[in-house]
């Protein structure tokens, strides 16, 4: 079965230092999709980036990248110079191709604190 | 503005009531989800829809239900049946790019 695992429940980063949120997924199917979302303490779920299981460059999105590692299967996120506004849950994703349907299925998330 | 809306932000529902979620989109995609999310906990999938008048079950459909009679709306009814329905459930709409666009969420709250 499909799984998203996310090994960090918590993590704490100073202003303006870069941090790496770890993302490892499980599937046997070759395309599918992966995608980071963030959701403050407001609610809403924010889309981050996406990168695709047949992309060859790393996603890049402003501040944040996507560092696919396909042989690992790993999608970990890096947010540079860190800003208080990225204090949230950071959810890793990803997109079954199933028989008919897409599904797309969540990490249990990581909360990033940003500290001054 | 394009996007998508959920009603109400935040609803009350007695033991034993039957409570419908609004989802509507202007989005003009094609497939829409629900999710459910418990404190500190991910998003659990409850159905999907990928075309006007089909639908799927989810990881936790049990004690849930969907209509898609328009492109544009995907309300859920939480049952009596559901045991333990206070959570918060986040409606999305899938699109071109397969990125998922998130309603603002209901929060429902069982007395």
């Amino acid at each position: 079965a499909q799984k998203i695992t996310q090994t960090q429940p918590g993590m704490f980063v100073q202003e303006k230092e870069a941090v790496t949120l770890d993302c490892t997924y499980d599937t046997s199917d070759q395309s599918y999709g992966l995608f980071w979302y963030k959701q403050p303490s407001s609610g809403e779920m924010i889309f981050l980036i996406y990168q695709g299981s047949y992309d060859e460059q790393n996603a890049t999105e402003g501040r944040y990248s996507l560092n696919f590692q396909k042989a690992r299967k790993s999608a970990n996120l890096v947010i540079s110079a860190s800003q208080l506004g990225d204090s949230a849950m950071y959810f890793c994703a990803m997109m079954d191709r199933g028989v008919s349907y897409d599904k797309v299925i969540f990490g249990p998330g990581t909360s990033l604190s940003v500290i001054p | 503005d394009g996007g998508i809306t959920q009603s109400p932000k935040y609803l009350f529902r007695k033991e034993g009531q039957n409570v419908t979620l609004s989802c509507e989109q202007n989005l003009n995609h094609d497939a829409m989800y629900w999710y459910r999310q418990d404190p500190g906990q991910g998003l659990r999938l409850i159905y999907y829809s990928q075309i006007v008048n089909d639908f799927q079950k989810g990881d936790i459909a049990e004690g849930y239900s969907v209509s898609r009679e328009k492109k544009e709306s995907f309300p859920l009814t939480v049952t009596s049946a559901q045991k333990n329905p206070t959570a918060f459930y986040l409606c999305a709409s899938k699109g071109r790019e397969n990125e998922q666009f998130f309603g603002p969420g209901t929060r429902l709250t069982v007395l």
